[in-house]
């Protein structure tokens, strides 16, 4: 099992352009996450899904868009980059199982600067 | 809506000595708690659950409903343990904003 998967690792955009991450992830889990981390602001929920086909708003969905048309893959979406997503993007996964057992597992990572 | 706060950014501490990060929620109802770590230019990974109650690379955090609190805790720090830190919250995980300890040999 490759786990959770993020492409591209790097990337960096000029301010205005447009580009799609990708998460995929193979342990058939039901929900999928996309958080970016910055420096003194921690993990920070950008959106989230429950299943696929579905997508929810997180803490901070402003500048970004998100798809869920298979299970395994959970795409992020910058319409117009801006210097303020310069950040390091994480995706995650989580079965839909027992309440008490909630553990996310986390993708590599995807560091992407704006200029 | 849940919340966590954890108040120390960045904690230095020598080898040997303990650790503790402090970490405190805000939260309806019975709390899902969780420690996350991050080793340099990794993954986060999980570390700790309250419900488990185990403890994970000698580490321990003991859920305390009335302080609302799940600090974490190591009686003697390895240099192995300098990491990035978060507390986290159930069921849309709320991060804490992390900790990020050091431990000078």
């Amino acid at each position: 099992n490759a786990g959770v998967t993020q492409t591209p690792k790097f990337r960096v955009l000029k301010t205005g352009q447009s580009m799609t991450l990708l998460c995929a992830q193979d342990m058939n889990h039901e929900y999928m996450y996309w958080y970016r981390q910055d420096p003194g602001m921690g993990l920070r929920l950008i959106h989230y899904s429950v299943g696929e086909g579905t997508t929810a708003k997180g803490e901070v969905p402003d500048g970004y868009n998100v798809s869920r048309l298979k299970k395994q893959n959970f795409l992020l979406g910058l319409e117009s980059a801006a210097p303020s997503q310069t950040s390091v993007y994480f995706c995650a996964s989580r079965p839909l199982i027992d309440v008490s057992y909630q553990e996310q597992f986390f993708g590599p990572g995807t560091r992407l600067t704006v200029l | 809506a849940q919340r966590v706060t954890q108040p120390e950014k960045l904690l230095s501490v020598f080898k040997g000595a303990p650790v503790e990060l402090k970490c405190n929620y805000s939260y309806s109802g019975s709390p899902e708690l969780f420690w996350y770590v991050q080793y340099s230019r990794q993954r986060l990974q999980l570390l700790l659950r309250h419900i488990s109650r185990e403890s994970i690379k000698g580490f321990t955090a003991d859920l305390n409903k009335g302080e609302t609190s799940f600090h974490l805790k190591k009686p003697f720090a390895q240099e192995e343990d300098s990491a990035m830190y978060y507390c986290a919250a159930c069921g849309r995980l709320a991060f804490g904003k992390g900790n990020q300890v050091v431990v000078i040999p």
